[in-house]
């Protein structure tokens, strides 16, 4: 099993819609959960962290933690054709520094 | 600031020759990493230093890898010899390890090919 799940997708949501997008880990010791956004050819970017069960909202983007089912999620309001990307999962591991990314999310928003 | 930089940004090169990928990590970040991504496996961690020492290098895939982090502003990732499956985009990252969450920043990447 790997240590960070994503649906590798695509998932196609018409623009102005709310995209979800879902993760699940296996270290119950994690502490730190990341959404980085990566364009086709470039490199990661960081969307937003969270560490506290609930619920972070950051213009858009919301992030949603639930440590007790291991379940990490990014909901996206008002979808853009420019949020088209993948998405990919971050935990740290072993209660450590270093992340683990998940196989990413691939987002599709249609005008 | 410039962010991480990689260098260089295309390699191509044959199977048996050494490689040699550059990172300069963002001034006053203590901790480097070093991954690999591919289509099949995603993106590995590779090796991690703080403060320039190497701190976990499970991820190094064997032998043939090493990395190296002589100050706080370079780091370097070798192969030798390549072969046809360590091509990949190796992107190196840098953080401020310290309280709180451990935001990385990439580098644009390394696109290696060994033909």
């Amino acid at each position: 099993q790997k240590e960070v799940e994503q649906n590798s997708g695509p998932l196609s949501v018409p623009e102005g819609a709310i995209a979800s997008l879902n993760c699940t880990y296996s270290d119950r010791g994690s502490q730190s959960f990341f959404w980085y956004r990566q364009y086709s050819g470039k490199s990661p970017e960081l969307i937003m962290f969270i560490y506290s069960n609930g619920d972070k909202e950051d213009g858009r983007f919301t992030a949603q933690l639930n440590k007790a089912s291991q379940y990490v999620s990014l909901l996206i309001r008002d979808s853009q054709p420019s949020d088209s990307a993948t998405y990919l999962c971050a935990v740290t591991i072993n209660a450590g520094n270093m992340l683990t990314f998940g196989g990413g999310t691939r987002l599709m928003v249609k005008p | 600031d410039a962010g991480v930089i990689q260098s260089p940004r295309h390699e191509v090169t044959e199977m048996g020759q050494e490689v040699t990928l550059r990172c300069k990590p963002i001034s006053g970040h203590n901790s480097l990493f070093w991954y690999r991504q591919t289509m099949m496996r995603g993106l590995e961690l590779l090796i991690y230093f703080n403060n320039n020492v190497p701190i976990d290098d499970s991820g190094m895939p064997e032998d043939r890898f090493s990395a190296k982090m002589p100050n706080a502003s370079f780091s370097t990732l070798k192969i030798q010899p390549s072969e046809p499956r360590d091509s990949a985009v190796y992107f190196c990252a840098s953080s401020i390890r310290g309280t709180g969450a451990n935001v990385l920043t990439f580098g644009a990447g390394s696109r290696l090919t060994v033909l």
